[in-house]
This record gives C-alpha cells, sequence and structure tokens, in this order.
C-alpha cells in the first residue's frame, strides 16, 4: 500500500540543467497534483490533471512542463533549473472534490 | 488577492493540554476547509476537513470550527501529545482543490 510514491526524494542541479520528477499513485484516482512548498510559505500549485490526457497550470506554472502519462503517473519537468525553483515538491492525488487528498513524500530539489 | 493565514508561527503547549491553531481567509465564496498536518521530512497529511454548511466538526481528538461571519477556522487538539509535534496548514478552497489556498502553517511544539 505504496500510496504516492516520488522519486527522487533528493536532487541537486545546476542552473540550466533539466530534470524530471516523477509520481506514481496506487489508488486509481484521476485527479493528480503538483505543488512546490517553500520556506514559510502555503504549499503552491505547480499544474494539476483532472484525469488521464488532461492538464492545467495552477498558480505558479512559468519553468515547468508537465504530462499525465497514464492514470497512475503524472510527471513534472523542468527544461532549464534556476535557482528560484530551489524548493520541495509535493505530487499529490484525490478520488473527487471534497475528499481526502494523499501526499507524496516530497522530493528536495537545490538549483546551484 | 485571496489569502490565508495563520496567526501564530509557533504554538507551545505543555503535554496534555489542549491545543488550539488558528486561521483566517479572505474570500468569502471559500466552501471547503482542509486541516493537514506535517512531520518533519514528510508529506502533509489530511486530519480533518469541514464544508462551509456546518460550523462544527469533530474527529479523533480533534474539532474544527468554522466561523464564517469573521472568516476563521480553529483546529483544537485535546489532550495534547509529543506525537502532535508537527506543523499545521489550513487550506481554503472556493471550488475544487484546483482552487485550494494553503496556509503558511503554524509549528506545534509539545513539551513534557
Amino acid at each position: 500500500n505504496a500510496g504516492v510514491t516520488q522519486t527522487p526524494k533528493f536532487q541537486v542541479l545546476k542552473t540550466g540543467q533539466s530534470m524530471t520528477l516523477q509520481c506514481a499513485q496506487d489508488m486509481n484516482h484521476n485527479s493528480m497534483y503538483w505543488y512546490r512548498q517553500d520556506p514559510g510559505m502555503g504549499l503552491r500549485l505547480i499544474y494539476y490533471s483532472a484525469s488521464e490526457g488532461t492538464t492545467d497550470k495552477g498558480e505558479v506554472p512559468n519553468g515547468y512542463n508537465v504530462s499525465r502519462l497514464n492514470k497512475r503517473e503524472f510527471s513534472l519537468r523542468l527544461e532549464s533549473a534556476a535557482p528560484s525553483q530551489t524548493s520541495v515538491y509535493f505530487c499529490a492525488t484525490y478520488i473527487g472534490f471534497n475528499t481526502e487528498a494523499f501526499f507524496g513524500q516530497g522530493t528536495r530539489l537545490t538549483v546551484v | 488577492g485571496e489569502s490565508v493565514g495563520l496567526h501564530l508561527p509557533t504554538l507551545s503547549v505543555q503535554e496534555g493540554d489542549n491545543s488550539i491553531i488558528n486561521c483566517a481567509y479572505s474570500n468569502s465564496a471559500s466552501d471547503y476547509f482542509i486541516w493537514y498536518k506535517q512531520e518533519s521530512g514528510k508529506g502533509p497529511q489530511f486530519i480533518i476537513d469541514i464544508r462551509s454548511n456546518m460550523d462544527k466538526r469533530q474527529g479523533q481528538r480533534v474539532t474544527v470550527l468554522l466561523n464564517k461571519t469573521v472568516k476563521h477556522l480553529s483546529l483544537q487538539i485535546a489532550a495534547t501529545q509529543p506525537g502532535d509535534s508537527a506543523v499545521y496548514f489550513c487550506a481554503v478552497s472556493s471550488g475544487g482543490y484546483n482552487k485550494l489556498i494553503f496556509g503558511a502553517g503554524t509549528r506545534l511544539a509539545v513539551h513534557p
């Protein structure tokens, strides 16, 4: 019963490098979300996918792209990392509105 | 713009005391409210939620109170235990998880 699994857990990138953060859920939920969490601030929504085959921008989408590969997997890509993207990234999923959301353990990304 | 804030960044309590964590929101159209607990190095964990048609909801050792008149939300933890030490976030939605706004969090420190 893994729930929501994120990989990697930690990553250090140089400015300009690219990488993909992976998220997989085994709960058969339709909706998946990517958030970033910065010190002293609440989680902010980057992108979300309401269902397989659809993606939409959230509050802070600039510098990111996403892919909803199938119902289980939702990846977040940084094409050219910047120091401002240093953050902790969380993937979340839930079955429908007004139901409990489940979060992954997070990916701590540092861009130098 | 829309905001969600918590009244105190840190709350220290004695083991066995009751804890009250507060949250204020700005959007009067908000209709769904969630409290999350986040332990160090982990993702947020759902505690309890409440819809705008209610003003109180109870769970195991936790109670959420909603005052829509003053746009205020509180989380009460009864008989606080060391395992309750964590950062607590409120999150407020005006329609769907893609519109969920998170507060910055209150750190609860429980002392023996």
